[in-house]
């Protein structure tokens, strides 16, 4: 158990709709990474917070945006969503948000677009 | 993961020694990482290396970095059943801290 939980475990939906992920960091760790793991992309970085601001970005959808709240949790919205959704979404935590640190990933949302 | 890559699949015999290999492009990556998931569960990190180092050895598991040829390998001493998994290494570029990861070697451990 890595300390990082995830809601939900499974989802599943359909086209268009919007969904809302949420991931809950280990005590004390200030940063939070989204990564995006489908078969076809592999799995890929998608955004960094640290402390609530924004840290990095990478393959984002701009139909996709994330937040991290005064608590440290995150959440990751995903809207008008597609089939080609349908991913694993891992979150992981970090003490600090510098290379070094440790990333400790939570268990995954998987999420179905039907 | 389209600048790390890894063959998709390695079965090695229990007790035997897996060879689990990376290619990377980026010659900026700074940190490499060796990473293990299991099913249904998040990744693991299992070692990483400094991109200055050649050798790190950490229990059952050697990583050798050949840095003219960008490869990365991992090798898993005295294969175990537990060791079944999908091994993905990853690399951080410069001084971000996004991981970009290899597409992952699935490693079946037989009897």
């Amino acid at each position: 158990d890595s300390g990082v939980t995830q809601t939900p475990k499974h989802l599943i939906t359909a086209t268009g709709q919007r969904v809302t992920l949420r991931c809950s960091p280990r005590s004390g760790d200030l940063s939070v990474y989204w990564y995006q793991q489908s078969l076809d992309q592999g799995l890929q970085f998608l955004i960094q917070y640290y402390n609530g601001e924004e840290r990095a970005k990478g393959n984002i959808l701009e139909r996709f945006s994330a937040q991290q709240f005064p608590d440290l949790h995150s959440e990751l919205n995903l809207s008008s969503l597609e089939l080609g959704d349908s991913a694993l979404y891992f979150c992981a935590s970090s003490l600090g948000g510098q290379p070094l640190d440790e990333q400790f990933f939570g268990p995954g949302t998987r999420l179905t677009v039907l | 993961g389209e600048d790390v890559e890894q063959s998709l699949f390695l079965s090695v015999r229990e007790g035997d020694s897996s060879v689990i290999n990376c290619t990377y492009t980026d010659s900026s990556s700074t940190y490499l990482y060796w990473y293990k998931q299991e099913p249904g569960a998040g990744l693991q990190l299992l070692t990483y290396i400094f991109s200055n180092m050649d050798m790190k050895q950490d229990q059952r598991l050697t990583v050798l970095l050949n840095k003219k040829d960008k490869h990365l390998s991992l090798r898993i001493a005295d294969t175990q059943t537990g060791d079944s998994a999908i091994y993905f290494c990853a690399e951080i570029r410069g001084t971000a801290s996004k991981l970009t990861f290899g597409t992952g070697t699935r490693l079946q451990v037989t009897l």
